[in-house]
């Protein structure tokens, strides 16, 4: 099915490891999005992808590092993992500019716990 | 810049009966609306969104919302709820700037429905 695919789904890391998170989306979509999702806090963007080749910051980067491999993938990397990352991990994608007020398109989440 | 506030954290409400959440945004300029819905363990679903035009706006699963520009109000109703629509709505503006269109979420409404 077309859509947001992330993996992994879940995943336990040690305080210091390292991890990258995968996205990729086969609608054609040129925007691509990170949010991370804590209880009563909505949801956050951390990085954002306006275009394949661009990256910028969102509301809370620090930790983070994001690549946009190409127009498909888009990925979220943690150098050294801490508790405070402990969350709920969604991508999304929309078509961006071109197109407005088009909706974004979220994947199911990777759930990840930091101990 | 642009805010989002869901004025109510949790709703209960029974079986069969109507319901309303409430959303106010706040933005310098023109915003698009959008409702959420995830359903639990999954990602974010699209019910319906407001570009310009008519404002009550209708999406799926028979829930529909009116844009109030002088109250900034995005409020989403549904007549009569069904035990599957339990779930967590969020309301989010999206507005144009540094390439992209970005989302703001508002914090989120857990509607439990009781039978």
């Amino acid at each position: 099915n077309a859509g947001v695919t992330q993996t992994p789904k879940f995943q336990v890391l040690k305080t210091g490891q390292s991890m990258t998170l995968q996205c990729a989306q086969d609608m054609n979509h040129n925007s691509m999005y990170w949010y991370r999702q804590d209880p009563g806090m909505g949801l956050r963007l951390i990085y954002y992808s306006a275009s394949e080749g661009t990256t910028d910051k969102g509301e809370v980067p620090n930790g983070y590092n994001v690549s946009r491999l190409n127009k498909r993938e888009f990925s979220l990397r943690l150098e050294s993992a801490a508790p405070s990352q402990t969350s709920v991990y969604f991508c999304a994608s929309t078509f961006g500019k071109e197109t407005s007020g088009q909706p974004q398109h979220f994947g199911d989440g990777t759930r990840l716990s930091i101990l | 810049a642009q805010s989002v506030t869901q004025l109510d954290s949790q709703v209960p409400v029974f079986e069969e009966a109507p319901v309303e959440l409430r959303c106010n945004y706040s933005s310098s300029v023109s915003v698009y609306l959008f409702w959420y819905v995830q359903y639990p363990n999954q990602g974010l679903q699209l019910l319906l969104k407001y570009l310009s035009g008519s404002t009550l706006v209708k999406g799926i699963n028979g829930f529909e919302a009116e844009f109030n520009k002088s109250q900034t109000s995005f409020h989403l109703r549904k007549p009569s709820v069904h035990i599957s629509d339990t779930a967590e709505y969020f309301c989010a503006v999206s507005s144009y700037g540094a390439g992209s269109y970005q989302l703001t979420f508002g914090k989120g409404t857990k509607l439990s429905v009781i039978p």
